[in-house]
């Protein structure tokens, strides 16, 4: 079956700019992931959905990143004003259950091939 | 805060050896263990996930052993072939309510096995 995509795959901005990200989880996956990848840095944790819902935001590393999801799907990651500092691989995974859904478990994560973001 | 720590960072082999990568965690609280493969320019591939009950697991040339108490697992690659060529990431899910099904990464071992 389909996995989890992402796009765009590449996106070169300007400093400044708002940018919007998108995922598309796998079909019935309830539990959505967002994790970003810097040159030099190992993957880090952004935000975690459940359904629609954002039970742990705690990654998000200032107030200029902001996510949503819809319709217990697609979800969208915004950066606002982008710095240079963003440049990164955004990476959406998805789960068939989360940690927060009982009893509590958490399955495998599926990731999508990320976008590349680049801020000049 | 969890701290994922994998060794060697990078290792070059000739085909056919059987490989052995190293992670380490700090917090030995976790609820499970998972390793990946990465591509160039490519995504997340899962190879295996061990739950924090279990002792191993195995898929393939792949076998995955996880010791909780001393905060270590391993990865071995048996008849190791240039397909295997890629960064293997480990990454740890712990099990505290404040952190909710996040993953700790390590920050990979880069594999490169030659013909």
């Amino acid at each position: 079956g389909a996995g989890v995509s992402q796009s765009p795959s590449n996106k070169v901005t300007e400093k400044g700019k708002d940018v919007e990200l998108r995922c598309d989880p796998i079909s019935g996956h309830t539990a959505l992931y967002w994790y970003r990848q810097s040159l030099g840095q190992g993957l880090e944790f952004l935000i975690y959905f459940q359904g629609n819902s954002a039970p742990d935001k705690s990654g998000l590393p200032s107030d200029r990143f902001s996510a949503e999801r819809t319709g217990g799907s697609v979800s969208t990651l915004t950066i606002q004003r982008t710095q240079q500092e963003d440049s990164a691989v955004y990476l959406c995974a998805s789960s068939l259950v989360g940690w927060i859904t009982l009893p509590r478990r958490t399955d495998t994560q599926y990731f999508g091939p990320g976008t590349r973001l680049t801020v000049l | 805060k969890q701290e994922v720590t994998q060794i060697p960072a990078a290792l070059s082999v000739p085909e056919g050896e059987n490989l052995v990568l190293n992670c380490s965690f700090t917090d030995s609280a976790i609820y499970n263990l998972q390793w990946f493969r990465q591509d160039p320019g490519k995504g997340l591939t899962s190879l295996l996930l061990i739950q924090s009950s279990q002792r191993e697991q195995t898929s393939g040339r792949l076998n995955a052993s996880l010791d909780k108490s001393s905060g270590r697992s391993t990865l071995y690659i048996a008849a190791s072939q240039p397909g295997d060529s890629a960064t293997y990431l480990c990454a740890v899910n712990v099990d505290r309510g404040s952190t909710l099904g996040r993953l700790y990464f390590g920050r990979g071992t880069q594999l490169t096995v030659w013909p």
